[in-house]
């Protein structure tokens, strides 16, 4: 079962901030937040991942607690080709496996 | 970025036909490799893990024989589904994770084999 809890849809306007929060209260201290997105009939896209501290790349910013029982992807200026599935995922280290949930569907409207 | 690819992107066959998927790592080798189904508005299910070289480690509920993996080299495994029935139809998903260097933390994924099986 997956150990994340994420809003199953959510709307967004062209050019803004989209903010996807996901809960992860049970994380253990060992484990990475992941994220990733899949577009339709795609495999999944990795965007970011981090374990404590913020992380932010050039697609998007990951903002952690700092009780790690939550986190927010920002997508800062989002475009119509950012509409997907977004996944939040927790896994241990290299090598193992991830659980993927049901995911976050984010439209953005023009 | 780490480039993995997959072939055939889709495939129709007949019932009792067997079907081989074949997932490559592009540009890293691949310590560990995923295997994923997913059916129409689900999410994506864990089938199997594979690490070259050794048996692949399958998922409660997965049938092994039914669904065959290779992990012949560290930038190739394959899938074969043996035998399809159509409710074998769906979306297969593969992912791969680095040896060394900046891939070694993240699973990049393929994008993805279409079956479906008449």
């Amino acid at each position: 079962d997956a150990k994340t809890t994420q809003p199953p849809s959510m709307d967004c306007a062209e050019g803004r901030a989209a903010n996807l929060p996901c809960n992860h209260s049970t994380i253990s201290g060992n484990e990475y937040v992941y994220w990733y997105r899949q577009i339709h009939s795609q495999g999944p896209q990795y965007i970011i991942h981090g374990l404590k501290n913020n992380e932010t790349n050039e697609m998007a910013s990951l903002i952690i607690t700092e009780d790690r029982k939550s986190s927010t992807l920002i997508l800062p200026h989002a475009t119509l080709r950012d509409t997907a599935v977004y996944y939040c995922i927790v896994r241990v280290g290299n090598n193992n496996d991830m659980r993927f949930g049901a995911g976050t569907r984010l439209t953005v409207k023009p | 970025g780490a480039v993995v690819s997959q072939h055939p992107s889709r495939v129709i066959c007949k019932s009792g036909t067997s079907v081989k998927i074949e997932c490559r790592s592009l540009d890293f080798q691949a310590t560990t490799m995923f295997w994923y189904r997913q059916f129409p508005k689900k999410s994506l299910m864990l089938m199997a893990t594979s690490n070259e070289g050794s048996k692949a480690t399958y998922e409660q509920g997965v049938e092994k024989d039914k669904f065959l993996i290779n992990h012949a080299s560290l930038t190739l495994s394959t899938l074969t589904v043996t035998s399809a029935h159509p409710e074998d139809s769906s979306f297969y998903i593969c992912s791969a994770e680095g040896l060394a260097g900046h891939h070694t933390d993240t699973q990049y994924f393929g994008p993805g084999t279409r079956l479906t099986v008449l």
